[in-house]
């Protein structure tokens, strides 16, 4: 079966420092991965989308990127954080083009 | 950023009331809809999934799909306290380059009180 793993599940990270959250997939090949997050308040925010192995598509700008170095790996980074990137970040995977996306842990960022 | 509206609630119904919760998209193209839920602190589980127009069921719960008005909506019947949780539509456009694209709602709070 495939599983989904994401950490850390926590992160208190201070302005300015740099960012690395990993997700990995387990049971599945080629999958779609995705990064969101869920500010307070807010709904879930796509923020990254990636079809395979080095192919990123950023939904809106912002201090964030994403890389996908391995076929079942997604990487999301910040060189510099900023207040407004706390959230709760989720990594998700789907498989085909029109299906569901089922959603990792996720990282419950605050930035101080 | 692709329009999906959820109502606002929060909602609240009595245990074994039907809960009624609706969304509405603005993409006239988009394929594939989803209810996911979410407990406080907790990542979104699907559902429910549905594609074509109509009713599906799924033993307590019964999604339903209206293309022309763009209108998906989850009816939760014999509610229970374990239902109490945020109710996230998500919309799938399904096609071109946004093929897979998840988008969500802001979802709706749901509270089931025995």
């Amino acid at each position: 079966s495939q599983t989904i793993h994401q950490w850390p599940a926590t992160l208190v990270q201070p302005v300015g420092s740099p960012l690395s959250l990993e997700c990995t997939v387990e049971g599945t090949s080629n999958p779609n991965l995705y990064w969101y997050r869920q500010a307070a308040g807010r709904g879930l925010q796509l923020l990254f989308y990636s079809v395979g192995i080095g192919q990123i598509s950023s939904e809106v700008p912002q201090n964030l990127s994403a890389s996908r170095p391995q076929d079942r790996q997604f990487i999301l980074s910040s060189k510099k954080l900023l207040l407004s990137d706390s959230g709760f970040y989720l990594c998700a995977w789907s498989v085909g083009g029109n299906t569901e996306a089922f959603f990792g842990q996720g990282t419950r960022l605050t930035v101080v | 950023q692709k329009e999906v509206e959820q109502n606002s609630g929060p909602l609240s119904v009595p245990e074994g009331a039907i809960a009624s919760l609706n969304c509405t998209y603005s993409d006239r193209g988009s394929q594939s809809f989803f209810w996911y839920r979410q407990y406080s602190g907790k990542s979104p589980e699907l559902i429910m999934f549905i594609y074509s127009n109509g009713d599906k069921e799924d033993g307590r719960f019964t999604a339903q799909l209206n293309k022309a008005s763009q209108y998906v909506s989850l009816l939760i019947r014999d509610s229970q306290p374990s239902d109490s949780a945020t109710y996230l539509c998500a919309v799938n456009l399904g096609r071109g380059s946004t093929l897979g694209r998840l988008y969500f709602g802001r979802g709706t709070q749901l509270t089931v009180w025995p």
